[in-house]
């Protein structure tokens, strides 16, 4: 069974603009969540979503958003970018009710210069 | 506000030594507990978890944790350090009524050399 999967894996933007990432969980899973990890903050929870709607939210900016589609597959945006964004984005996916067993993904790093 | 605590951000230790990297917790009621495993540029693998019954949890790669209420830890140990264990690992939570929320540590570097 395949794994989850981000993509890009490597994305490189500038101040202001915005940008779009991709996380397919694995087959079957119907919660994702998505973490950023920085060397300062570490990881920190952005925002879970399950059956196309968002169940908890992380204590971030409104420019951070996300959604999900029929098909489990989510994407979060992060818009007017700061440099302060630039980090490794990981989403994780598991079974409805398992809290107990998720699985990560390789992550997206991003770099905002 | 709940919280995870990793006492130490690096450990470094000889092949063949004894790993320990140290984890509490603060919360009100028992979570679920987790290590996970990051080597560079790679998302998080899970070590091992601790949600009810047996306190002594085994993982893979020959790491094992023993979670202890009384005082709210949650400490990973590896009787023999290998090579390729130097990565960064991280104690984590989730709780009841927080969906699949991790809470997660500062992380620890384990390094280990020859």
């Amino acid at each position: 069974k395949a794994g989850v999967t981000q993509t890009p894996r490597y994305l490189i933007k500038t101040r202001g603009q915005q940008v779009t990432l991709s996380c397919s969980p694995i087959s079957g899973h119907r919660s994702v969540s998505w973490y950023q990890q920085t060397p300062g903050q570490g990881l920190q929870f952005l925002f879970e979503y399950f059956s196309e709607t968002q169940r908890n939210k992380g204590n971030f900016p409104g420019r951070f958003s996300g959604r999900q589609f029929s098909n489990s597959r989510s994407e979060m945006n992060v818009s007017t970018l700061e440099l302060g964004d630039s980090a490794l984005y990981l989403c994780a996916s598991s079974l409805e009710g398992r809290r107990d067993e998720q699985f990560f993904g390789p992550g997206t790093r991003l770099t905002v210069l | 506000a709940q919280s995870v605590t990793q006492l130490g951000s690096h450990v470094s230790v000889s092949e063949g030594a004894l790993v320990l990297l140290r984890c509490n917790y603060s919360s009100s009621v028992p979570p679920y507990l987790f290590w996970y495993v990051q080597y560079p540029n790679q998302g998080l693998q899970l070590l091992l978890k601790y949600t009810t019954g047996a306190t002594l949890v085994k993982g893979i790669n020959g790491f094992e944790a023993e979670f202890k209420k009384s005082e709210t830890s949650f400490h990973l140990t590896k009787p023999s350090a290998h090579m390729s264990d130097a990565a960064e690992y991280f104690c984590a939570v989730t709780l009841t009524g927080g969906y699949n929320k991790l809470i997660f540590g500062a992380g620890t570097r384990l390094a280990v050399h020859p």
